[in-house]
């Protein structure tokens, strides 16, 4: 069964960038033409979508945080991650990485238990 | 962008009540519309995608309809499991999501 861990720093300070992994185990992110996504969720909030790498490794964006956010993949150690530059209190959320599934839309079938980021000095 | 609006943003309700939670998209999503569940500390669970396929796993007592601008998920029986919080999310573009409805025990 695929299993998705995100991990990574826990706390950030304003301005700096935010980094985090997502281990995916029990297939390989290379097969199946599947694309990865990240999504957050402020505390007590709802889902903002963040952005996808697909199997090509070509990259979407939220255009709210395009100007930020950089998703890349590693092939070999079967990880996705995301960066997120200059941060703020705004940026506090619980972080998912999850799995896209596509039916001529896209849905998230597979998802990361989440991470909590805090940003804060 | 496209704007989700779930109605209503919560809703009290007894075990074996028949529930039915509104999605409104700001334009026609045709039937690329996709229902989540959450509870709390837990990641989004998906029940149903392209507005009416039951994700494989997901009890019968879930079910989806609608196209364009207008969905529901109803659920025919509410069991004690099911209180938690839905989401919509439209895959036709962009991704977006409602705010969520948080369905709570009468």
């Amino acid at each position: 069964q695929l299993q998705l861990q995100e991990s990574g720093s826990g706390l950030v300070k304003p301005s700096q960038t935010l980094s985090l992994t997502c281990a995916v185990s029990g297939g390989s992110i290379n097969s199946g033409g599947y694309s990865w996504t990240w999504i957050r969720q402020p505390p007590g909030k709802g889902l903002e979508w963040i952005g996808y790498i697909y199997q090509s490794g070509s990259t979407s964006y939220n255009p709210s945080l395009k100007s930020r956010v950089t998703i890349s993949v590693d092939r070999s150690r079967n990880q996705f991650s995301l960066k997120l530059d200059s941060v703020t209190a705004a940026d506090t959320a619980v972080y998912y990485c999850a799995r896209v599934l596509d039916f001529g839309g896209h849905y998230f079938d597979s998802w990361g238990q989440g991470t909590l980021v805090t940003v804060s000095s | 962008d496209i704007q989700m609006t779930q109605s209503p943003s919560s809703l009290s309700a007894s075990v074996g009540d028949r529930v039915t939670i509104t999605c409104r998209a700001s334009q026609s999503i045709r039937s690329y519309l996709n229902w989540y569940q959450q509870k709390p500390g837990k990641a989004p669970k998906v029940l149903i995608y392209a507005a009416s396929t039951l994700q494989s796993g997901v009890p019968s007592r879930f079910s989806g309809s609608g196209s364009g601008t207008d969905f529901t998920l109803t659920i025919s029986s509410l069991q004690p499991e099911d209180f938690a919080t839905y989401f919509c999310q439209q895959g036709y573009s962009t991704p977006s999501f409602g705010q969520g409805t948080r369905l709570e025990i009468k």
